[in-house]
Order: C-alpha cells, then sequence, then structure tokens
C-alpha cells in the first residue's frame, strides 16, 4: 500500500500571504496525485489532478507541482474561502488519502 | 450538471445490514468508474470500494473485504454499497464519488453529499 503524508497537520496563515502544503507518497506516484479541498460539514471538493492540473472552475490560485513522491499545492493568495482542510490522493497504486492539513486563520 | 446523492445511512447494531445508495444523474453511468468513501467522525478520508464502468472489475479496502458489496444499476443510474456484518468501527460519513473515467485508476470528481452510518447499541 502507499502511504501518503502531509505537512504540516495545520497551519495558520494570515489572508493574502501565501500557504504552500507539502504531500509525500511512500514510493513513487507518477503524477498520479490530486488534491482536495474540505470545507466543514461538506463533501470534498477536486482542486487538482494529474499533480499540476486545475479542475474546472477552479481559482488560479491554487496550483500544484511535483512528481515521483514530493508534491505541492500552493494557495498564492489566501481568501476567506480558502480556510478549510486539504488532502491530497494518490490513484497510481490502488488510491490513498492522506491525512489532511488545516489551513486555519492567523 | 453532475448530480450524486446518496441514503440509505442510519443507526444500525453491530452485526447488522445496510444498504447505501447513490443515486446519479448528468452523465452516462455506465461510462464511468464509481467509488465509495468513508469519513469516520472528525477523522480523515478513506476509500471503501471501487467498480469499474460497465461492473467488470471491484474493489475493496482490506477492512470491509468479505463484508461489504459494491454494485450498480445502468438501467437505475444508482451505484449501491451492501454492508454486512458492521462493526462499530464501521461508523462514518459514506460518499460516493464519480472517476474521471470508466478505469478506476484516477481521480474522483465530484462527490456525493454523504450518508451518515451509526453502529451502535
Amino acid at each position: 500500500e502507499t502511504v501518503m503524508t502531509q505537512s504540516p497537520a495545520t497551519m495558520s496563515v494570515s489572508p493574502g500571504e501565501r500557504a504552500t502544503l507539502s504531500c509525500r507518497a511512500s514510493q513513487s506516484v507518477n503524477s498520479n496525485l490530486a488534491w482536495y479541498q474540505q470545507k466543514p460539514g461538506q463533501a470534498p471538493r477536486l482542486l487538482i489532478y494529474g499533480a499540476s492540473t486545475r479542475a474546472t472552475g477552479i481559482p488560479a490560485r491554487f496550483s500544484g507541482s511535483g512528481s515521483g513522491t514530493e508534491f505541492t499545492l500552493t494557495i498564492s493568495r489566501l481568501q476567506s474561502e480558502d480556510f478549510a482542510l486539504y488532502y491530497c490522493q494518490q490513484y497510481n497504486d490502488w488510491w490513498t488519502f492522506g491525512p489532511g492539513t488545516k489551513v486555519e486563520i492567523k | 450538471e453532475v448530480q450524486l446523492l446518496e441514503s440509505g445511512g442510519g443507526l444500525v447494531q453491530p452485526g447488522g445490514s445496510l444498504r447505501l445508495s447513490c443515486a446519479t444523474s448528468g452523465f452516462t453511468f455506465s461510462n464511468y468508474a464509481m467509488t465509495w468513501v468513508r469519513q469516520a467522525p472528525g477523522k480523515g478520508l478513506k476509500w471503501v470500494s471501487s467498480i469499474s464502468g460497465r461492473g467488470g472489475d471491484r474493489y475493496y479496502a482490506d477492512s470491509v473485504k468479505g463484508r461489504f458489496t459494491i454494485s450498480g444499476d445502468n438501467s437505475k443510474n444508482t451505484l449501491y454499497l451492501q454492508m454486512n456484518s458492521l462493526r462499530a468501527e464501521d461508523t462514518a460519513v459514506y460518499y460516493c464519488a464519480k472517476h474521471y473515467s470508466s478505469s478506476p485508476n484516477s481521480w474522483f470528481d465530484p462527490w456525493g453529499q454523504g450518508t451518515l452510518v451509526t453502529v451502535s447499541s
């Protein structure tokens, strides 16, 4: 099983600042990596697939990068609606999620 | 617009059974793989089961293998999850999600709103 880890578990960021979230796979997942956003009481929403392709309707301030085992989600200028939980997921070898990173208001 | 609507959750005793449904619209159901993901209260996302487009292949997490069965009804555009021998640790919100293609080796988009399953005596 490919184990996904995310860091940090929680990050405190001020609105307008940049947030950089990390995701690591225990073995290569190539570019088969997605990022999801989840807000309290809501279902997850796809942000990024293929490690770097934004899903339909996702603002350009969200960007993804990486391949193999190291991945990054960057939110360039945090807006109020961006404070949420973020999960990475690999779909190269079955499907596993990271434990999530909570982005909270500083 | 693609829409997924889960139902069938509720309170069940340990050892009991429940069948979840995911009614879909806005796409040709038989052309896409579908998945169930669960989230225990206050916890992260865990993949449960997937079925390929047209139902040819089915996949299960070790934690549910032999107890849960995924299936789809193309005539009703509906995905199911039959859950037997339920345990307390199966308590979670269960989400259905559509895959990008007929192959399960893809990301999930969109997700339904979820249905809560509580296993307790």
